[in-house]
């Protein structure tokens, strides 16, 4: 399954609200991941099952989605928000990544 | 809290074989899925292969561009995953993570990941 990302660059400013789109090639229920990466540093899960804000992480970010179409929103950036993030499906093998959408300041 | 510290990377020249090592604790590792996640420099990120529990008999799936040269592995005893690496190429470059796998609905996610090892092979 591939997962296509859109941007795949974003410039913003810091209080802006964002939004990340993720499309599967096909189908895949509910079973995507929203990953975040700083660079040289490994990647922190923020989102699962399409929606669930994993435990910890600021509630300025939400998933949404099913099927195809996915969507991360960061409701007011913040300084430490701008980073690399990865949408993933975990529905069927082979796992696989979007090719990343880097958040830069504008 | 849970850690996981990946060990073994290193320069290897093409054809050849490296053993990278995860070395986990904080929490019930013969509970999990466990896998390896690799990131080329300046590229993004690609699974490379997991190792299901004991409760599903350790059975294995990989990446097509891994199959038939690299081998996930696991010891509970030690709380240690494996992922023997064979015939390696210079496209096998990266960083390479270990990664704790999380079921929801009995569909596995990555929730936890380690710092990574670098492997590089060149001549």
């Amino acid at each position: 399954i591939q997962l296509t990302q859109s941007p795949s660059s974003l410039s913003a400013s810091v209080g802006d609200r964002v939004t990340i789109t993720c499309r599967a090639s096909e189908g895949i229920s509910s079973y995507l991941a929203w990953y975040q990466q700083k660079p040289g540093k490994a990647p922190k899960l923020l989102t699962y099952g399409a929606s669930t804000l994993q435990s910890g992480v600021p509630s300025r970010f939400s998933g949404s989605g099913s099927g195809r179409d996915f969507t991360l929103t960061i409701s007011s950036l913040q300084p430490e928000d701008f980073a690399t993030y990865y949408c993933q499906q975990f529905n069927i093998y082979p796992l696989t990544f979007g090719q990343g959408t880097r958040l830069e300041i504008k | 809290e849970v850690q996981l510290v990946e060990s073994g990377g290193g320069l290897v020249q093409p054809g050849g074989s490296l053993r990278l090592s995860c070395a986990a604790s904080g929490f019930t590792f013969i509970d999990h899925y466990m896998d390896w996640v690799r990131q080329a420099p300046g590229k993004g990120l690609e699974w490379v292969g997991r190792t299901r529990n004991k409760a599903n008999s350790y059975t294995t799936e990989y990446a097509a561009s891994v199959r038939g040269r690299f081998t996930i592995s696991r010891d509970d005893s030690k709380n240690s995953l494996y992922l023997q690496m064979n015939s390696l190429t210079t496209e096998d470059t990266a960083v390479y993570y270990c990664a704790r796998a999380f079921p929801f609905n009995n569909h596995w996610y990555f929730d936890c990941w380690g710092q990574g090892t670098l492997v590089t092979v060149s001549s």
